[in-house]
């Protein structure tokens, strides 16, 4: 079955300083990988997508996600953090067929904060 | 402008009640879902639906009822039967079922 961890509930980092926030994910098929960002009681966002094409995906907000088989990792970065970026982020995967639908299997998310 | 609205923002009951939130998309999109959000457990499938007057089970539907009679709208009954049902409920819409999915802004329900 598919999972997914993300490594470290919490981040913080200080305006203008790397991104990095860290997704592993476990699939017995070739997965599809996704990067949600969700602002204070709002919605989720797509900020990415990995379909198999390139490995490397470039999103929206000067995000981006490198797809590692080797080390099935899916993480994101961001060169220069912006106090805009506080938010929580939530890798997904997804699923395996299960009657026919391949659902989205999110983690639990990371918390950023950035700091001046 | 395309989207996903849900509505109320927040929306407070007594134990005992059934409450109804609402979901409406206007992205023509076929498949939606409902999910629940609780602190530190990110989210969490309770029903989805690939087509009209189509709805299956998700991970956490117990407690829960939904409808699809139209494409634009997948309403979610929360009922007593629930015995935690406190949280923060999001829909969410995909071209077919499967694909990326497009979420909305989310409803808060507080039951005290």
């Amino acid at each position: 079955a598919q999972s997914v961890t993300q490594l470290g509930s919490h981040v913080s980092v200080s305006e203008g300083a790397l991104v990095l926030l860290r997704c592993n994910y476990s699939s017995s098929v070739p997965p599809y990988l996704f990067w949600y960002v969700q602002y204070p009681n709002q919605g989720l966002q797509l900020l990415l997508k990995y379909t198999s094409a390139a490995t490397l995906v470039k999103g929206i907000n000067g995000f981006e996600a490198e797809f590692k088989k080797s080390e099935t990792s899916f993480h994101l970065t961001k060169p220069s953090a912006h106090m805009s970026d506080a938010a929580e982020y939530f890798c997904a995967v997804r699923g395996q067929v299960s009657g026919g639908y391949n659902k989205l299997i999110f983690g639990a998310g990371t918390r950023l904060a950035v700091h001046p | 402008d395309g989207g996903i609205t849900q509505s109320p923002k927040y929306l407070f009951r007594k134990e005992g009640q059934n409450v109804t939130l609402s979901c409406e998309q206007n992205l023509n999109h076929d498949a939606m879902y409902w999910y629940r959000q609780d602190p530190g457990q990110g989210l969490r499938l309770i029903y989805y639906s690939q087509i009209v007057n189509d709805f299956q089970k998700g991970d956490i539907a117990e407690g829960y009822s939904v409808s699809r009679e139209k494409k634009e709208s997948f309403p979610l009954t929360v009922t007593s039967a629930q015995k935690n049902p406190t949280a923060f409920y999001l829909c969410a819409s995909s071209p077919v079922l499967g694909a990326e999915q497009y979420f909305g802004p989310g409803t808060r329900l507080t039951v005290t």
